[in-house]
Formats: structure tokens, C-alpha cells, sequence
């Protein structure tokens, strides 16, 4: 069954240091996303993409946030300068043209920042 | 602000039986609604999405949606130990169907043997 793959399982940087996340989306899927969850709360949204552009955003994500398809497979999120409040579990999803949009989640990247 | 909120629990019941998760959310105009399931340190698993009122079955899972209460809820028939997780409701939250998911804070099971 196919599945949304992510790297790295677990990422620890120092604070100010520039991280990136990847995913590999489901392959005929259109729609991408990025959520996180910090440990203890609720999964937020961060940012979704579609046909090459960002098509919306949430106020956590400021301009310290990229979100790039390099490719025809890859999607990452950059943090430029990464702060002690990033810390959380980063969470990629995909989802396909069709009416209801049912997102399908990644395994997760565990972003520790000291 | 859009809100989903839930029960956080912890609801406990035994094996074999049916549990019950609720879910309200703010947001009149949300279209599409989800269940997840989501074991400690995992990612979020979807297990059912509905859309028009009244119920969608799955297997052990039945999915309710009253859009005029703006009530969404999933039940769970014969419970097994292996459903224990945090299950999180989600509504569309965005202007298009391809947007954003909003989650609740989740509803912790525990299923007793």
C-alpha cells in the first residue's frame, strides 16, 4: 500500500542552526502539507501546497519557513534559523484530487533544537 | 476561530464492547470530516471521512455526522485491546476542500481485557 515516507526519523540541531525536513509524498498524490505537533497538544497546520505554490498558511508559519518540491517526488520544510520552540514532531501529509481530501499523514520527523 | 473540540478522557471500556468519541466543531461551513487514530509517538492514521449527514459503516467502525448540531461522531463495536490510542477528530477547515485539516485536542481509549 502506498504511503507518505519522511527523513529523517529524528533531527537534533542547535538553536540557529537551519534544518530541512523531507518527505516523499504518495506518488499520484496533488496536495501536500505540513502539520506539527508539539509533545502534549494538538496536531497544528502549518502550510499547504499545490500545483508548485503554497496555497495556504498558518500564522505559525513566518518567514523563518520554506516548503519547496525540488522535484518530482521530494517536498521538504526548511527552518531557516531554528529556535527552541520548534522543537515537535513535523508531520507531512498528501492527499488526491477527489471530493473529500482525505489526508494521509508520514511517519514523522522528531525535531529536537538545543 | 475555528474550533473542534472533544472529550479528552481518558474513556475506559472493555473488551468487546462499543465506544463511544465525540466531536463538535465550530465552523458551520466545514464540509468534510475526519477520525483519526493516533498511538503514542506515531503519526496520526486516518481511519474514516464523511461528508453528508447520517452514518458511514467501516468494518468495527461506524462514522455519525449531524452538520445542523455540528456534531461528528465515531463509534467503535467490539472493542479490542489493540484499539487503545488517541482518536482525533478533524474538520475540513479551509475555503477549498483541498485545505487545511483542524484537529481536535483528541480522546484517549483505553480497552480493558
Amino acid at each position: 500500500e502506498p504511503e507518505v515516507t519522511q527523513t529523517p526519523s529524528h533531527q537534533v540541531t542547535q538553536m540557529g542552526q537551519e534544518v530541512i525536513l523531507r518527505c516523499v509524498p504518495i506518488s499520484n498524490h496533488l496536495y501536500f502539507y505540513w502539520y506539527r505537533q508539539i509533545l502534549g497538544q494538538k496536531v497544528e497546520f502549518l502550510v499547504s501546497f499545490y500545483n508548485n505554490e503554497i496555497s495556504e498558511k498558518s500564522e505559525i508559519f513566518d518567514d523563518q519557513f520554506s516548503v519547496e518540491r525540488p522535484d518530482g517526488s521530494n517536498f521538504t520544510l526548511k527552518i531557516r534559523s531554528t529556535k527552541l520552540e520548534d522543537s515537535a514532531m513535523y508531520f507531512c501529509a498528501s492527499s488526491a484530487e477527489g471530493l473529500v481530501h482525505e489526508q494521509y499523514f508520514g511517519p514523522g520527523t522528531r525535531l529536537t533544537v538545543t | 476561530q475555528k474550533e473542534v473540540e472533544q472529550n479528552s478522557g481518558p474513556l475506559s471500556v472493555p473488551e468487546g464492547a462499543i465506544a463511544s468519541l465525540n466531536c463538535t466543531y465550530s465552523d458551520r461551513g466545514s464540509q468534510s470530516f475526519f477520525w483519526y487514530r493516533q498511538y503514542s509517538g506515531k503519526s496520526p492514521e486516518l481511519i474514516m471521512s464523511i461528508y453528508s449527514n447520517g452514518d458511514k459503516e467501516d468494518g468495527r467502525f461506524t462514522a455519525q455526522l449531524n452538520k445542523a448540531s455540528q456534531y461528528v461522531s465515531l463509534l467503535i463495536r467490539d472493542s479490542q485491546p489493540s484499539d487503545s490510542a488517541t482518536y482525533l477528530c478533524a474538520v475540513n477547515g479551509g475555503k477549498t476542500s483541498y485545505d487545511k485539516v483542524i484537529f481536535g485536542p483528541g480522546t484517549s481509549l483505553s480497552v480493558i481485557p
